[in-house]
């Protein structure tokens, strides 16, 4: 167990719904991220907060938004979903936003039907 | 550009027998490569990673050389057992993009008992 919790485990929606992801990080890490896991993309880099604040952003979609609030839990919300968006979302930490070390949270897995 | 190859996409082994999974990377500015073990339908979970101003890192069975010249990295595994069996991934850290990892496609490593 890392540490680092995600809620839900698992969701089932239809194309052109909402979804939001949540995600705590290790108790002390300031920082999170987010990452996207599918089988045709690998492991992509979503984006990045710390203390609230974006740091860093990657392959993300404008329909995909996050942010982090001040308990430092942060929300990955999914809108106007397509069957492509199918994949696994994980969550991860660390305790400062240089700081290399990033552990995993256990993930949410979304099917878009 | 970031771009992380990994080489091969499975290996398959007889237990007891080593494995090996190499990396390259592109950006000569990452310093920091960690290896995830990632098995079916769990998250990626950190089992070993090196930075830049090292050129080997040893944990029991597991080791992870760095080449900084020739941008590659591998992970060595001695003394493979059945519960080595999983996806592996290898990471760099791009550092002007926040605390970014960008992996590997991942590696299917299946020990034969």
């Amino acid at each position: 167990d890392s540490g680092v919790t995600q809620t839900p485990k698992h969701l089932i929606t239809a194309t052109g719904q909402r979804v939001t992801l949540r995600c705590s990080p290790r108790s002390g890490d300031l920082s999170v991220y987010w990452y996207q896991q599918s089988l045709d993309q690998g492991l992509q880099f979503l984006i990045q907060y710390y203390n609230g604040e974006e740091r860093a952003k990657g392959n993300i979609l404008e329909r995909f938004s996050a942010q982090q609030f001040p308990d430092l839990h942060s929300e990955l919300n999914l809108s106007s979903l397509e069957l492509g968006d199918s994949a696994l979302y994980f969550c991860a930490s660390s305790e400062s936003p240089t700081e290399e070390t990033q552990y995993f949270g256990p993930g949410t897995r979304l099917l878009v039907l | 550009g970031e771009n992380v190859e990994q080489h091969p996409s499975t290996l398959s082994v007889q237990e007891g027998d080593s494995a090996v999974i190499k990396c390259t990377y592109s950006d000569s500015a990452s310093n920091y490569f960690p290896w995830y073990k990632q098995e079916l339908g769990k998250r990626p979970q950190l089992i070993i990673d090196i930075r830049s101003n090292v050129g080997e890192k040893k944990d029991q069975r597991i080791a992870v050389t760095l080449n900084k010249t020739a941008k590659h990295f591998s992970l060595h595994i001695t003394e493979t057992q059945p519960e080595d069996s999983a996806v592996y991934f290898c990471a760099a850290r791009y550092r002007e993009y926040g605390n970014k990892l960008v992996f590997g496609a991942g590696t299917i490593l299946r020990v034969k008992s």
